[in-house]
């Protein structure tokens, strides 16, 4: 049972653009919200994060939004650059004195020159 | 600050070994969680360690533990190691900044079971 999602596993945006990921969660559970970027064989990096008490969240080109009626979340990249292709996780915790992360599978993007 | 430091980076067991994983969490920082990366299953958490006792576990047998020191450092061990457990074996360590918990990943130790 996937409590988040990330159900593309893949996208491709042009250099300059906005890329928009996505992720799902099913956990009322889940308060505080993380987007991490991975490069291969690295560990995750921390981008930026969001609590459950707001609906959005900016550093720099990053943004997310949170939408808590719907379960959803989006990081919005703009604009994007080539240095920005990586695989983008989702996270999730649920608090209660945890630090228990819950991660989506990913979204490899690749940002085309 | 010094970041999270996971040693070794690679490592090459055989079926039925063991082995130990170590992660110094960013100075500080007094908890410290693990997690499993695999192609399939993506990142999955193992356990979690503050101040020495672990607080929440993951769903993975009994052959994994880990155990946390004094000064924050963890180890974690496998015992009796399967092919399965062929993974990039993740440390992060953990602040709470306002209330929220984030928590900043080391390099990783990979871990070839042949």
């Amino acid at each position: 049972d996937q409590q988040v999602k990330q159900n593309s596993p893949s996208l491709s945006v042009q250099e300059g653009r906005i890329s928009i990921l996505n992720c799902d969660y099913t956990n009322s559970m889940f308060d505080y919200f993380l987007w991490y970027k991975k490069y291969p064989a690295e560990g995750p990096t921390f981008l930026i994060s969001i609590s459950s008490i707001k609906d959005k969240n900016e550093d720099g080109r990053f943004t997310v939004f949170l939408n808590k009626s719907a379960k959803h979340l989006s990081l919005h990249i703009v604009p994007s650059q080539p240095g920005d292709s990586a695989v983008y996780f989702c996270a999730a915790n649920s608090g209660a004195g945890s630090y228990q992360l819950t991660f989506g599978k990913g979204t490899k993007l690749s940002v085309i020159p | 600050k010094a970041g999270v430091t996971q040693t070794p980076r690679y490592l090459i067991k055989t079926r039925g070994q063991q082995v130990t994983l170590s992660c110094s969490p960013i100075s500080g920082h007094r908890s410290v969680s693990w997690y499993q990366q695999t192609p399939g299953q993506g990142l999955q958490f193992l356990f979690e360690y503050f101040s020495e006792t672990q607080r929440n576990k993951g769903n993975f047998p009994g052959r994994f533990s880990g155990r946390q020191f004094s000064n924050s450092r963890s180890e974690m061990n496998v015992s009796t190691l399967e092919l399965g457990d062929s993974a990039l074996y993740l440390c992060a360590s953990s602040l709470i900044q306002g209330g929220l918990k984030t928590q900043y990943f080391g390099p990783g130790t990979r871990l070839l079971v042949l």
